[in-house]
């Protein structure tokens, strides 16, 4: 069955760097998005991404956030200057149609 | 906005007891609902769903029936398996247009001994 691919699987930076988190869709799917878990919280919407533009981001999604697709087959979510309140586990997920998600398994970042 | 509500974790069962992870909802109009399933390493995966009212989910033994009158979808299996252990996250769509966003729970534990 097609899967989600994230890497890595968990990565630890310090506070102020930048992280490229890596995502592989599924090759035929045309919706992408950006979700993440904080510890013990509620899983939240970050951004969904369609013909190669954001079409919706919610209030988290500040100007340290960016998504990208910049080959055709990955698409990557970049923190700029990451803060200790961004260490979270972080899904991507892919829709063929808008409806109907597929998630990757995670990555969880660990700022300190 | 919309929200999801369910049971705080973790729910400690032995094998083959009956199970019930309460989910209640808020939002504006007539969304779809979920049930995801995390087992420990992988994704979110959709256990099932229910588009519209009385409409009742169903997937390996679970099920869910979507209540409008008292705005809940409680996820229910008769006889748990200790391969049941997970998380197990509620959610409902809030349609947008030309996609799909979900507004999820805060996910509830599922431990399941021998």
């Amino acid at each position: 069955e097609p899967e989600v691919t994230q890497t890595p699987s968990h990565q630890v930076t310090q506070m102020g760097q930048e992280v490229i988190l890596r995502c592989v869709p599924i090759s035929n799917h045309l919706y992408f998005y950006w979700y993440r878990q904080i510890l013990g919280q509620k899983v939240e919407f970050l951004v969904s991404f369609y013909n190669n533009e954001i079409s919706e981001k919610s209030e988290i999604f500040d100007d340290q956030f960016s998504v990208e697709r910049p080959d055709g087959s990955n698409f990557t979510l970049k923190i700029r200057s990451t803060k200790l309140e961004d260490s979270a586990m972080y899904f991507c997920a892919s829709s063929q149609t808008g409806y109907g998600y597929t998630f990757g398994s995670g990555t969880r970042l660990t700022v300190v | 906005g919309d929200s999801v509500t369910q049971m705080e974790g973790p729910v400690t069962l032995s094998e083959e007891a009956f199970l019930t992870i309460n989910c209640t909802y808020t939002a504006t109009g007539y969304p779809s609902l979920f049930w995801y399933v995390q087992y420990p390493g992988e994704g979110l995966q959709l256990l099932l769903k229910a588009t519209k009212a009385d409409d009742k989910g169903s997937n390996k033994g679970f099920e869910a029936t979507y209540r409008k009158e008292t705005t809940s979808f409680h996820l229910e299996k008769g006889s748990v398996q200790v391969s049941d252990s997970a998380v197990y996250f509620c959610a409902l769509s809030s349609m947008n247009t030309g996609f799909q966003k979900l507004v999820f729970g805060t996910g509830t534990r599922l431990l399941v001994s021998p």
